[in-house]
């Protein structure tokens, strides 16, 4: 089977940098992709890593490291607008895509 | 394009009654997932398809779910009978090649409430 894990929530202030984790057991990865959900709303793609590394999309940067099976979402200059769901989700052989619990992350004033 | 459109958007049933949920994926995409969403299980894959062909439905919780795509643009997931641990918003997403790309595009999901 596979398994994700992420924090379930994260506090931040305006203007702050956060970095919200993603570890994953699983077969057959690909990749890794993250999403962002604003109050129940349709799930938005943020980034994608297939290889190891940086990966940077304006304020948004994605980390991957396969050897350790883990990745992360870093989120500059916080605004409060980035308040919402963020969910890693690993890509596996055949299409396959399954997302981690997801972690609410809170900006504050 | 429009994106992936879902309907409905909100459904109220009484237990016991057949559920029918609607998608179109964004045309030229070959890949189309349905998915769960509920606070306590977060975004649980149902089904999946490649090209109209479900490749993965290990995700169906019973009997009672079953996902056809009929054709390239339109999929369809029915719950019969309903039960109340149904109720969750279900999204159905497309992607081109989101095994390589990890990209995919959500409709609006359906809400559904059963009573």
């Amino acid at each position: 089977g596979q398994s994700l894990e992420q924090p379930s929530e994260v506090t931040a202030v305006e203007g702050a940098i956060v970095q919200i984790n993603c570890t994953y057991q699983t077969s057959g990865f690909y990749g890794l992709s993250w999403y962002q959900q604003h109050d129940g709303g349709a799930p938005t793609f943020l980034s994608y890593n297939a290889l190891d590394g940086l990966e940077e999309t304006g304020r948004f940067s994605s980390f991957l490291s396969r050897s350790d099976s883990y990745g992360y979402l870093l989120l500059q200059e916080l605004q409060m607008k980035d308040s919402a769901s963020y969910f890693c989700a690993v890509g596996l052989q055949g299409g396959k895509l399954i997302f981690g619990q997801g972690t609410e992350l809170s900006v504050k004033p | 394009d429009a994106g992936v459109i879902q309907s409905p958007r909100h459904e109220v049933t009484e237990m016991g009654q057949e559920v029918t949920l609607r998608c179109k994926p964004i045309s030229g995409h070959d890949y189309l997932f349905w998915y769960r969403q509920t606070m306590m299980r977060g975004l649980e894959l149902l089904i999946y398809f490649n090209n109209n062909v479900p490749i993965d439905d290990s995700g169906m919780p019973e009997d009672r779910f079953s996902a056809k795509m009929p054709n390239a643009s339109f999929s369809t997931l029915k719950i019969q009978p309903s039960e109340p641990r149904d109720s969750a918003v279900y999204f159905c997403a497309s992607g081109g090649i989101s095994g390589l790309t990890g990209e995919l595009f959500f409709g609006e999901g359906s809400r559904l409430t059963v009573l």
